[in-house]
């Protein structure tokens, strides 16, 4: 499988700021995805993140709401912009393709945000 | 709409004991996916199986899939206390890769000591 990290694990927020959302791998990948917990439900993918290209978001999210940057093949950023405390979520980045697994999707350990 | 159900939602057994979790899918797959998460921390991947497998094992853990039924079950044998956690399953479907996975509102599982 991959190493992923993410940065930060959590981080404490006012209302009407911005965090940007770090996630790297330790290989080169070429699908990345961002997905959200929301408190006590399941994951929703909010955008997949393709080298060279603009992200390509689900239904329900936009790129104003969540810029999303991929540079390269091991490094994707999230960031949560105008941020309310409807934003309050566990964001996890995940791999497909690493490591010689084909269709496995590896997840980062998260980043619980907490919008005061 | 969300893909994934998951029954039970919660499950409590005694350690040493079996723990079955099902899952049901509206569309067709390519593969599903179980995965194990931790109080709220990042997700553990458990095993894929793919639309064409029926039946999959990896240690203790036993996965089918039933594509006329749309259903998969996790077969967890001889349960410890350690396997406490929250499992999802998660369908991929569209393009065979770069699928985006609909996860499964999960079954939180209790291994009581």
């Amino acid at each position: 499988s991959a190493v992923i990290s993410q940065k930060p694990s959590r981080d404490i927020c006012q209302r009407g700021t911005s965090l940007t959302i770090q996630c790297q791998v330790d290989s080169q990948v070429t699908m990345m995805f961002w997905y959200r917990q929301q408190p006590g439900q399941s994951l929703t993918l909010i955008a997949t993140a393709n080298q060279g290209s603009e992200a390509t978001y689900e239904s329900g999210f936009v790129i104003d709401k969540f810029p999303i940057s991929r540079p390269n093949l091991t490094f994707s950023t999230l960031t949560v912009s105008n941020m309310s405390p409807e934003d309050s979520s566990i964001y996890l980045c995940s791999v497909e393709g690493a490591g010689g697994y084909y269709n496995e999707q590896f997840f980062g350990p998260g980043t619980r945000l907490t919008v005061l | 709409s969300q893909q994934g159900e998951e029954d039970p939602q919660a499950l409590s057994i005694q350690e040493g004991e079996n723990a079955t979790m099902n899952c049901s899918y509206k569309t067709s797959i390519n593969n599903l996916q179980w995965y194990r998460q931790n109080s709220g921390r990042g997700l553990v991947h458990l095993i894929l199986i793919r639309s064409n497998e029926r039946e999959k094992h990896s240690g203790r853990l036993r996965v089918t899939l039933d594509t006329s039924k749309k259903s998969s079950s996790l077969l967890i044998t001889a349960s410890r206390a350690a396997d406490t956690a929250s499992y999802f399953c998660a369908t991929a479907s569209g393009e065979t890769s770069g699928s985006r996975l609909t996860f499964g509102e999960g079954t939180q599982l209790t291994v009581n000591p």
